[in-house]
C-alpha cells in the first residue's frame, strides 16, 4: 500500500517568509509525528498528533512553528518568518497509535529539505 | 532528557562479515527502543521495535538486543551485504522518540 507522502520534497525560500509543508500519512494511522532532521542537531521530535486528542507540542522550538492536522488525516507544518537555522529536512513519520501512549512503529515519510537563503 | 549515543560513528566492512552496532541510552525507563536504516536522501525505515519487555526481536539476517539495567542495545546483521550500506539510527521513547547521531555502514563488495 502508499506509504507516508510528503510535500513538497524541496524548499527553497528567503529568510522572512512563511513556508508550509505538508505529510499524508498512511490511511487508517490514528498517530501522527513531525521531525526536523539538521547537520547540527540530529533528528529532534516536533510534534505529535493521536485521533482527536490535543497534540504534543513540546518539541516546536519556537512560537513560529506551528502544526494541525484536518480531519485527522492531512497534516500541515508551518513555519512562520523563516530563519537560516530552520534550514533543515522535516520529516512525517504516522503510525496505527496506541491509546496508552506506549508507543508502536513509526513509518516515515521520504522528508521535505527546507532551505532557508 | 533521555540521551542516546551510538558508537561507533562509522563503520566499514568486507562483504559477508557480521556487523555490531552499539546503542546506549541514559534513562532506562523506556517504553521501546526501535533500530531504523535511512538512505542517503531518504526517510527513515523501520528495521525492528523491542518493546521493554523484551530482550530481543529477530527479523531475517537481523537480531536486536535490549538490557534495559544497563541502557543498552545492540544491532546484529549477519553476513552483510553491499545493500546493507546505509546509516543505522536508534531510537527509544513512547511516542516521542529520542534518536542517536547514527552509525553509517559501508559494506564492501
Amino acid at each position: 500500500g502508499a506509504g507516508v507522502s510528503q510535500s513538497p520534497s524541496n524548499k527553497v525560500t528567503e529568510k522572512g517568509k512563511d513556508v508550509e509543508l505538508r505529510c499524508d500519512p498512511i490511511s487508517g494511522h490514528t498517530a501522527l509525528y513531525w521531525y526536523r532532521q539538521s547537520l547540527g542537531q540530529g533528528l529532534e521530535f516536533l510534534i505529535y498528533f493521536q485521533g482527536n486528542s490535543a497534540p504534543d507540542k513540546s518539541g516546536l522550538p519556537s512560537d513560529r512553528f506551528s502544526a494541525e492536522r484536518t480531519g485527522g488525516s492531512v497534516s500541515t507544518l508551518t513555519i512562520q518568518r523563516t530563519q537560516q537555522e530552520d534550514s533543515a529536512v522535516y520529516l512525517c513519520a504516522s503510525s496505527l497509535g496506541s491509546s496508552s501512549g506506549a508507543g508502536d512503529t513509526q513509518y516515515f515519510g521520504p522528508g521535505t529539505r527546507l532551505t532557508v537563503l | 532528557k533521555q540521551e542516546v549515543t551510538q558508537i561507533p560513528a562509522a563503520l566499514s566492512v568486507p562483504e559477508g562479515e557480521n556487523l555490531v552496532l552499539n546503542c546506549s541510552f541514559t534513562d532506562s525507563a523506556i517504553y521501546n527502543l526501535q533500530w531504523f536504516r535511512q538512505d542517503p536522501g531518504k526517510g527513515l525505515t523501520s528495521l525492528l521495535l523491542i518493546q521493554s519487555s523484551q530482550r530481543e526481536q529477530t527479523s531475517g539476517r537481523l537480531n536486536a538486543s535490549l538490557d534495559k539495567s544497563s541502557g543498552r542495545s545492540t544491532l546484529y546483521i549477519a553476513a552483510s551485504q553491499p545493500g546493507d550500506s546505509a546509516t543505522y539510527l536508534c531510537a527509544v521513547g513512547d511516542y516521542k522518540l529520542s534518536f542517536g547521531a547514527g552509525t553509517t555502514v559501508t559494506v564492501r563488495a
